[in-house]
């Protein structure tokens, strides 16, 4: 049980440039979301998912698209990058089954850097 | 408006010294508190849920507890080991799966 999977660890891109943030689950979770990090400011959420084909806006949309194909996916994507999206980006998963807990587990992240 | 705040921001304590970590919260319809522990450079890593005042939970040196109004992380005889960033969030009834975070409480435990 590999948990939650994100790839690539580390990214620095160049203002304009497009990139996609992948995660992956294995534990068959309905609900999956992508925060932010950055000092000061705690975790943010960007989008979420509570299945497959069904996404919705976060705290912090603008500038993010998401898409889920499938249960285990939920890949984040970055259309034309900017200086204000550097931060350290996480992906996290829990069950929406009744009777579960809800209690989401998170990814080990990805550092991006926009110059 | 609905916030979680934690205190303090940071401390410091000596190997086997005890102390409490603080959140408190402000939310209509309080669902779920949830304690993280954020290592650096990792991805929070799940403690504990606790769902209703007088609720305690324990796992090794740590022992969550939660009012109508706060959470408690007790943590006993730390060592070097329990240094991190420990995080709460809360989630309010009918949108129990958007949580409302805190901005953490670094520990730092010095041998």
């Amino acid at each position: 049980n590999a948990g939650v999977t994100q790839t690539p660890k580390f990214q620095v891109l160049k203002t304009g440039q497009s990139m996609t943030l992948q995660c992956a689950q294995d534990m068959n979770h309905e609900y999956m979301s992508w925060y932010r990090q950055d000092p000061g400011m705690g975790l943010r959420l960007i989008h979420y998912s509570v299945g497959a084909g069904i996404t919705d806006q976060g705290e912090v949309p603008n500038g993010y698209n998401v898409s889920r194909s499938t249960t285990e996916d939920f890949p984040l994507r970055l259309l034309s990058a900017a200086p204000s999206q550097t931060s350290v980006y996480f992906c996290a998963s829990s069950s929406a089954q009744r009777g579960s807990t809800d209690t989401q587990y998170f990814g080990p992240g990805t550092r991006l850097t926009v110059l | 408006e609905d916030q979680v705040t934690q205190s303090p921001e940071a401390l410091r304590l000596q190997e086997g010294e005890s102390s409490s970590l603080n959140c408190s919260y402000t939310v209509s319809g309080l669902r779920g508190l949830f304690w993280y522990r954020q290592d650096p450079g990792k991805g929070p890593e799940f403690l504990f849920t606790l769902y209703s005042a007088g609720e305690e939970k324990e796992k090794e040196r740590l022992k969550a507890t939660l009012t109508k109004k706060e959470s408690f992380l007790h943590i006993t005889a730390p060592k070097p080991e329990d240094s991190a960033t420990y995080l709460c969030a809360v989630s309010q009834a009918g949108n129990n799966r958007k949580l409302i975070w805190g901005l953490g409480t670094s520990l730092a435990v010095n041998p």
